[in-house]
C-alpha cells in the first residue's frame, strides 16, 4: 500500500496568511493526488484533483503543486471559512489511502 | 442540484450484519461509479471500496480491512448505491460516507466529479 505522510499536524496562522501544507507519498505517484478540505461537522470537500487542477467552485486562494513523491497545498490568504482539516489522497493504486491531516485553525 | 443521502446506520452488536443505502438524485446514476468511505470517531478517512457503472463492467473493489465481509451494489433503475456490512467489528465503527464517482483509472471523470453525502453513523458495540 502508499503510504501517505502529511506535516505539519497542525497549525494556527492569522486572517490573511499564507498557510502551506505539504503532502508526501511512500512511492512515485506520478500527479494523482487529491486535496480535500473537511469542516468540523461536515463531508469531506474536494479542493484539487491531479495534484494541481481546481476543483468547480473552489476559491482560487487554494492551490495546488507537485509531482512523483512531495506535494503542496496553499492557501495563498486564510480566511475564517477555511478553519478545516486538509487530507491529501493518492489514487496511483488502490487501496486508494489517505494522509492522516493537516488542522488549521485561526490565531 | 446532486444529491447523495445515506442512510440506514445504527447501533448493532459485534457479528451482526447492516445494508446502508445511498439514494441520489441530480444526476445520470448509470454513468458514475460509486463510492463509499469511512471516518471512525476522531479518525482520519478511510476508503472501503467502490463499484464500476456498468459501461465498465460493473465489478467492485475492496479495502482488505473489508474485503469478504462488506458488498457494495447498485440499482440503476432507482438510483441507489448500498453497502451490505457482515461480520461486523467494533473496528467498522465510524461515519460512513457515500461520493459519486471513483477515482481509479479510466473511472476518473475530473472536474465536478466528486459529490459525497452527509454521512450515516455506525456504532458496533457489545
Amino acid at each position: 500500500d502508499i503510504q501517505m505522510t502529511q506535516s505539519p499536524s497542525s497549525l494556527s496562522a492569522s486572517v490573511g496568511d499564507r498557510v502551506t501544507i505539504a503532502c508526501q507519498a511512500s512511492q512515485d505517484i506520478d500527479n494523482f493526488l487529491n486535496w480535500y478540505q473537511q469542516r468540523p461537522g461536515k463531508a469531506p470537500k474536494l479542493l484539487i484533483y491531479d495534484a494541481s487542477t481546481l476543483d468547480t467552485g473552489v476559491p482560487l486562494r487554494f492551490s495546488g503543486s507537485g509531482f512523483g513523491t512531495h506535494f503542496t497545498l496553499t492557501i495563498s490568504s486564510l480566511q475564517p471559512e477555511d478553519v478545516a482539516t486538509y487530507y491529501c489522497q493518492q489514487y496511483d493504486n488502490l487501496p486508494l489511502t489517505f494522509g492522516p491531516g493537516t488542522k488549521v485553525d485561526i490565531k | 442540484d446532486v444529491q447523495l443521502v445515506e442512510s440506514g446506520g445504527g447501533l448493532l452488536q459485534p457479528g451482526r450484519s447492516l445494508r446502508l443505502s445511498c439514494t441520489t438524485s441530480g444526476f445520470t446514476f448509470g454513468d458514475y461509479a460509486m463510492s463509499w468511505f469511512r471516518q471512525a470517531p476522531g479518525k482520519g478517512l478511510e476508503w472501503v471500496g467502490f463499484i464500476r457503472n456498468t459501461v465498465y463492467g460493473g465489478a467492485a473493489e475492496y479495502a482488505a480491512s473489508v474485503r469478504g465481509r462488506f458488498t457494495i451494489s447498485r440499482d440503476d433503475s432507482r438510483g441507489i448505491a448500498y453497502l451490505q456490512m457482515n461480520s461486523l467489528q467494533t473496528e467498522d465503527t465510524a461515519v460512513y460516507f457515500c461520493t459519486r464517482g471513483a477515482w481509479f483509472k479510466e473511472l476518473v471523470w475530473g472536474d465536478g466529479m466528486d459529490v459525497w453525502g452527509q454521512g450515516t453513523a455506525v456504532t458496533v458495540s457489545s
